[in-house]
């Protein structure tokens, strides 16, 4: 079982949809979770980092944890075509290594 | 806004040759790592540095793979002899020592022909 699972996409929406993410993870050891956006080509952006079950907003930007289920999400709302890019989720424990899912391509089309 | 810089952006190199990819982590981060991306592949983790020593290091960072901070700014990644398959983008990163969160630098993309 991959530690990680993320629906590689593309996942194709309208200007101004709510776009919802999802990551599955196996091992329950992993206390801390986080999202980047990665535009083609670049480095990870951080955009996200949660630590416990519940939700957490930052602007358009809501990530949630359900560490019962394993399973965390990131709600994008209003989205916008320069939110265009793939979103990867990484999860982590104590201070080691981040382990990512395998990201998935968000395309918001005008 | 500080950030991780890495250099150079492009690398291509011959199969066999060493190259050394280079980075500087944000001033007062302490904890540093190499990650790798193969086109159309997850990031996957290579090693992680503290202290001048490797704290962590995954299966993928063998004997052809070495770090090093040789001052104060500046931390590298050299591979010995080139492989076809390390054809990747690289990835440095940092982050506080106290602190989870990992900042990433754009990335060297590595071509070996």
């Amino acid at each position: 079982q991959k530690e990680v699972e993320q629906d590689p996409g593309p996942l194709s929406v309208p200007e101004g949809a709510i776009v919802s993410l999802n990551c599955t993870y196996s091992n329950s050891a992993f206390q801390y979770f986080m999202w980047y956006r990665q535009y083609s080509r670049k480095g990870p952006e951080l955009l996200m980092y949660t630590y416990s079950s519940g939700n957490k907003e930052d602007g358009r930007f809501t990530a949630q944890v359900d560490k019962s289920s394993k399973y965390i999400s990131l709600f994008i709302r209003d989205s916008q075509p320069s939110d265009s890019a793939t979103y990867l989720c990484a999860i982590g424990k104590g201070f080691q290594k981040l382990v990512f899912g395998t990201g998935t391509r968000l395309l918001v089309s005008p | 806004e500080p950030e991780v810089t890495q250099t150079p952006s492009h690398q291509v190199t011959q199969m066999g040759q060493e190259v050394i990819l280079r980075c500087v982590p944000i001033s007062n981060h302490l904890y540093f790592y190499w990650y790798r991306q193969i086109l159309g592949q997850k990031v996957e983790f290579l090693v992680s540095f503290y202290n001048n020593e490797i704290s962590e290091k995954s299966e993928i960072f063998d004997d052809q793979f070495s770090v090093e901070r040789p001052d104060g700014s500046n931390f590298t990644l050299k591979i010995r002899s080139t492989k076809l398959e390390d054809s990747a983008m690289y990835f440095c990163a940092s982050r506080e020592l106290d602190q989870e969160t990992q900042y990433f630098g754009p990335g060297t993309r590595l071509l070996v022909l």
